[in-house]
């Protein structure tokens, strides 16, 4: 089976910067990916990692280390509109198999 | 590119009658998932086609659902009879095949069994 923990909820300030962390125990494993959900819209997809290391998309990047199970969503120069949940979600075996989704971290971004 | 689309966007309807959900997936697409949402829990998984074909239906919660895709299109997730633990956001998504690529998730239908 599949496990996934991240925080519930956390607050920022706006212009600072933040980390979502994301832990996963799975049966398989064939990436880790991060979403961002703002309330009542589909949730879009931020980042992919399935090798070690540090991926760097604009203000966002995502850490994994498949060794400790562990992922970070990072966000840097926050803005308002940042305000969101943010899902991480470990895919099983197969490069189109299912997604398994943690309860998602809710981002308060403040003045 | 269109997204990926749902109907209804909210559903409101009582114990026992029958509801169905609609998905139209990108173009192209030939995965195509339904996920669900229920208050305060994580968004689980129910099943994926890949195009018309059930590859994987071990998320379905049980005999009452019924999922379709003919043709490979477009998707139908029928309940029928609802129930109330049924009330949730259910979500539709898809992605292309080959390669490492990401799912693309419409907005959900938020279903509301009274």
């Amino acid at each position: 089976g599949q496990n996934i923990d991240q925080p519930t909820e956390m607050t920022a300030t706006e212009g600072a910067i933040v980390q979502i962390n994301c832990t996963y125990q799975t049966s398989g494993f064939n990436g880790l990916f991060w979403y961002q959900q703002h309330a009542g819209e589909a949730p879009t997809f931020l980042s992919y990692n399935v090798l070690d290391g540090l991926e760097e998309k604009g203000r966002f990047s995502s850490f994994l280390s498949r060794s400790k199970g562990y992922s970070y969503l990072l966000l840097k120069e926050l803005q308002m509109k940042d305000s969101a949940s943010y899902l991480c979600a470990v895919r099983s075996t197969g490069t189109a198999s299912k997604l398994t989704f943690g309860t998602g971290t809710r981002l308060q971004v403040t003045l | 590119e269109a997204g990926v689309t749902q109907f209804p966007s909210h559903s409101v309807i009582e114990k026992g009658q029958t509801v169905t959900l609609r998905c139209d997936p990108i173009s192209g697409h030939d995965n195509l998932y339904w996920y669900r949402r229920v208050m305060g829990k994580e968004i689980k998984f129910l099943l994926h086609f890949v195009k018309e074909s059930k590859q994987d239906e071990s998320g379905m919660p049980n005999n009452r659902f019924l999922a379709e895709r003919t043709g490979g299109t477009y998707s139908t997730l029928k309940v029928q009879p609802a129930e109330l633990e049924d009330s949730g956001v259910y979500f539709c998504a898809s992605s292309r095949t080959g390669g490492n690529t990401e799912a693309f998730f419409g907005q959900g239908t938020r279903l509301t069994v009274v």
